[in-house]
């Protein structure tokens, strides 16, 4: 079982949906964990880190459920500007490392 | 702030060569990370370094080697280039303190191609 989880996607969504991916991790042990995105042929950028008690940022809201070892980012009113790969991130163990999920595709078409 | 800075962008070796990628961070970040990223396989640790002076193994170390410079630089060598290296490289940065909720910083990558 990989460390990190994500449907592959692609979510094709017409602008203005609301989306939703998910993400599970095996180490209960983890304790940091973020989304990144990254557009095509780019680095990786973060986008939010999920603090236990979820939290928002603008249209991104994310969600951690440590008893399920899953996180969620709902993106509200797709814009065509955030069709990209987001990456799921959960922090390997007590140090500094980050284990990183495949990623999900979103294409936010008009 | 320039963040991550990598080079080269792009390269093309032939088999058997060798070369070296820099990378360089100006956030005084104690810690750095060397990923390569292929298709359906997603990023992937080949080495780190946790602090100045140390280095470690990440998942996929075989066939490179690294430096830590100083602090701010930190290298990734590939002394005989094969086919299966062929790539897209990154190099991190994470500032290393007790707070959890600090990412890591990207460079641009260097996209490899091993002939």
């Amino acid at each position: 079982r990989k460390e990190v989880e994500q449907d592959p996607g692609p979510f094709n969504v017409p602008e203005g949906a609301t989306v939703a991916f998910n993400c599970t991790y095996s180490n209960s042990a983890s304790q940091s964990f973020f989304w990144y995105r990254q557009d095509c042929r780019k680095e990786p950028k973060l986008l939010m880190s999920v603090y236990s008690s979820g939290n928002e940022d603008g249209r991104f809201t994310a969600q951690l459920n440590r008893a399920s070892q899953y996180i969620s980012l709902l993106i509200r009113d797709s814009k065509l500007s955030d069709s990209a790969t987001y990456l799921c991130v959960v922090n390997r163990n007590a140090g500094n490392m980050l284990t990183f999920g495949g990623g999900t595709r979103l294409m936010v078409k008009p | 702030n320039a963040g991550v800075t990598q080079t080269p962008k792009f390269q093309v070796l032939k088999t058997g060569q060798s070369m070296t990628l820099q990378c360089a961070q100006d956030m005084n970040h104690n810690s750095m990370y060397w990923y390569r990223q292929d298709p359906g396989m997603g990023l992937r640790l080949i080495y780190y370094s946790a602090s100045e002076g140390t280095t470690d193994k990440g998942e996929v170390p075989n066939g490179y080697n690294v430096s830590r410079l100083n602090k701010r630089e930190f290298s990734l060598r590939l002394e005989s280039a094969a086919p299966s290296q062929t790539s897209v490289y990154f190099c991190a940065s994470r500032v290393a303190r007790t707070g959890l909720f600090y990412g890591y910083t990207f460079g641009s990558g260097t996209r490899l191609t091993v002939v």
